[in-house]
């Protein structure tokens, strides 16, 4: 049972392009939810997919958008990217309806924007 | 608005001693809270959790105790030991929520 595995590990990019970030979930898990981690802050929530729907959102503007594919892995894109968006991306995956006790998080991506 | 708090973004203890980390929240409506651990190029790691209809979980060395009266819970590590040395993330949900809503992080630094 592989755990979850996110790619690439590190990327950088210029202001005003876009990326996609990816994410494999553990086997069995459903759902997957994806975080932004700025430097010396906690994970912020950024949005859940669950059966390839958007399932909640955090407070991030429509440039961060999700697809979530019928394998459960999944994808996180951002456009126009801005230096504010340079953070540690993570995401994380468990079977829907069980407790955060059995979510399991990735390595992270991290993204550096100049 | 912080929701989740960790007012202390550093923590130096002597191996063998307590750790306590502490994290206050400010919206009722949390009703799940977790610890987790992170270490370098890792992502966070699931420590320990408590419901708030207990007021203590102890898992081998750790223990999280939860004042609601207070808003506030504490992740004791006892004793600590230098592989503890990590960033501790306390977190807090609605139950079966679909979100986690996560403090600063406190850096514990055990020394040997």
């Amino acid at each position: 049972e592989t755990g979850v595995t996110q790619s690439p590990t590190h990327l950088i990019k210029t202001r005003g392009q876009q990326v996609t970030l990816r994410c494999s979930s553990q086997s069995g898990h459903n759902t997957v939810s994806w975080y932004q981690q700025a430097l010396g802050q906690g994970p912020q929530f950024i949005f859940q997919y669950y059966r390839e729907e958007e399932n909640g959102r955090g407070n991030f503007p429509p440039r961060f958008s999700g697809l979530q594919f019928p394998n459960y892995s999944s994808e996180l894109n951002v456009n126009a990217l801005e230096l504010d968006d340079s953070a540690l991306y993570l995401c994380a995956s468990r079977e829907q309806g069980t407790t955060y006790n059995e979510q399991f998080f990735g390595p992270g991506t991290r993204l550096t924007v100049l | 608005d912080q929701q989740v708090k960790q007012n202390s973004p550093s923590l130096s203890v002597q191996e063998g001693r307590i750790s306590i980390l502490n994290c206050d929240y400010t919206n009722s409506m949390f009703d799940y809270f977790l610890w987790y651990k992170k270490y370098p190029a890792e992502g966070p790691t699931f420590l320990i959790s408590i419901s708030s209809i207990k007021d203590k979980n102890e898992d081998g060395r750790f223990t999280v105790f939860l004042n609601k009266s207070a808003k506030h819970l504490s992740l004791h590590i006892v004793p600590s030991q230098p592989g503890d040395s990590a960033v501790y993330f306390c977190a807090a949900s609605v139950t079966y929520g679909n979100k986690l809503v996560f403090g600063a992080g406190t850096i514990l630094r055990v020394k040997s």
